[in-house]
């Protein structure tokens, strides 16, 4: 059974579309988040969500929208693509904020 | 803030050598303290954390890491490598319960040679 799992894994579209990835996790966590990992393997946080709330939004773009039907889904969707958000994107989950988050297998993102 | 600093870009190790990956953290207070793993083409692995108590902690395929204080470190270990460990190595860094940000170092390449 996959805990956190995304889709889709590959992506690649042009500049100026709109995209959607979506994550979940069956392992009843109560929070998930998104990170953005760039070329250079640099991981940083993007959106953090507890309960379907969100808690933390690291001056992403609004470009950027995260969205949480229910606690075991976190999808993010981007309007207007550009070449700079080109990168892997992963989810993750924990059971409360502050401890262990497992992560989803990634979605590497590629913009032409 | 809470940051994190791996002074090591990539190491290379000898299968059967011991391998040691640094990792120095920024906080005030006592962190949560993490590392993880990264195959190629694969998510993050949680390899073992520390969040109080007994300052050498034991994580899964061998590795172990020593939280030390004194020099704000929270280094990883394993004492006899094989070829599949070859991988990304990650240190994270939070404040705590409720905390809901982790902060990551920019990554340890291990490679392997036979």
């Amino acid at each position: 059974d996959t805990a956190v799992s995304q889709t889709p894994k590959y992506l690649v579209t042009q500049m100026g579309n709109d995209k959607s990835i979506k994550c979940e996790q069956n392992l009843g966590h109560d929070t998930m988040y998104w990170y953005k990992q760039d070329s250079k393997k640099f991981l940083k946080i993007m959106f953090s969500y507890n309960n379907k709330e969100l808690i933390i939004n690291e001056t992403v773009p609004n470009r950027f929208s995260p969205k949480s039907p229910d606690k075991a889904h976190l999808n993010l969707h981007i309007n207007s693509l550009e070449l700079g958000d080109s990168a892997v994107y992963f989810c993750a989950s924990s059971q409360v904020g502050g401890g262990e988050q497992y992560f989803g297998p990634g979605t590497r993102l590629t913009v032409t | 803030a809470q940051s994190v600093t791996q002074p090591d870009i990539h190491i290379t190790v000898s299968e059967g050598a011991s391998l040691e990956l640094r990792c120095n953290y920024s906080y005030g207070a006592t962190p949560y303290l993490f590392w993880y793993v990264q195959s190629p083409g694969q998510g993050l692995q949680l390899l073992l954390k520390y969040f109080s108590g007994d300052t050498l902690v034991q994580g899964i395929k061998g590795f172990e890491a020593e939280f030390k204080r004194s020099q704000s470190s929270f280094n990883l270990r394993k004492p006899s490598v094989h070829w599949s460990d070859a991988a990304e190595y990650f240190c994270a860094v939070g404040e705590g319960p409720n905390d809901y940000k982790l902060s990551f170092g920019a990554g340890t390449t291990v490679t392997v040679r036979a």
